[in-house]
């Protein structure tokens, strides 16, 4: 029973440069979440889709952070350029209506 | 607004043993659900329980148990007979208004001892 996947699980990347990170969520599943988690900050909800529509970006950091969900099983969040601020842990979560949310394994970004 | 406090960084505990972690909630919502997550050093969320906001009995599943007071506005998060397998941050989370998301407390490190 494949859960969320993300890939890829580690990334580093230099300033500047644009980072794409992946997720397929659990099939069947019509809500797809991205979540950010830091040290100071936790876990901070990015964005959120409802049947491949985005509902809430009000956590999108900035103009740099990007998401599209083109169908049901597959979504990208892109940071162009990158920072150094940037480097976290960021989730992929989905769930099938109210959650709970069932998340992937997650991808740490590291911005040099 | 809808917070999540979770006030206890880090809890110590020795197998065998009984632990409360914390967790208080502020919402306006009158219908809203809290769960509770587990995050081992390994990184993965795993989902370990839920509690309806009408739910008349407190949430059990297996080991964990939800201890609700909703006049409180507490649901505590309660681990029978520790296992060394339980150390991690757990974290506690409600609903958002209007939506499906989550928001999550700060988390608390719990670290079982043999």
């Amino acid at each position: 029973d494949a859960g969320v996947i993300q890939s890829p699980r580690h990334e580093v990347t230099e300033m500047g440069q644009e980072v794409t990170l992946r997720c397929k969520p659990i099939s069947g599943h019509n809500s797809l979440f991205w979540y950010r988690q830091t040290m100071m900050r936790g876990l901070e909800l990015l964005i959120y889709f409802n049947n491949n529509v985005p509902i809430d970006d009000s956590g999108m950091p900035e103009d740099r952070f990007s998401a599209k969900m083109p169908n049901a099983s597959f979504s990208t969040l892109k940071i162009q350029p990158s920072e150094p601020r940037d480097s976290a842990v960021y989730f992929c979560a989905s769930s099938l209506g109210p959650p709970p949310l069932h998340f992937g394994n997650g991808t740490r970004l590291t911005v040099t | 607004a809808q917070k999540i406090t979770q006030t206890q960084p880090g809890m110590f505990v020795q197998e065998k043993e009984a632990v409360t972690l914390d967790c208080t909630y502020d919402t306006s919502d009158p219908s809203y659900g809290l769960f509770w997550y587990k995050q081992p050093s390994s990184g993965e969320m795993i989902f370990l329980i839920y509690q309806g906001s009408y739910d008349q009995q407190n949430a059990t599943e297996g080991r964990y148990s939800l201890n609700f007071q909703k006049a409180r506005k507490s649901a505590n998060l309660v681990i029978s007979a520790s296992q060394l397998g339980d150390s991690a941050m757990y974290f506690c989370a409600m609903r958002q208004e209007g939506g499906t998301a989550l928001i999550f407390g700060k988390g608390t490190t719990l670290s079982v001892s043999s």
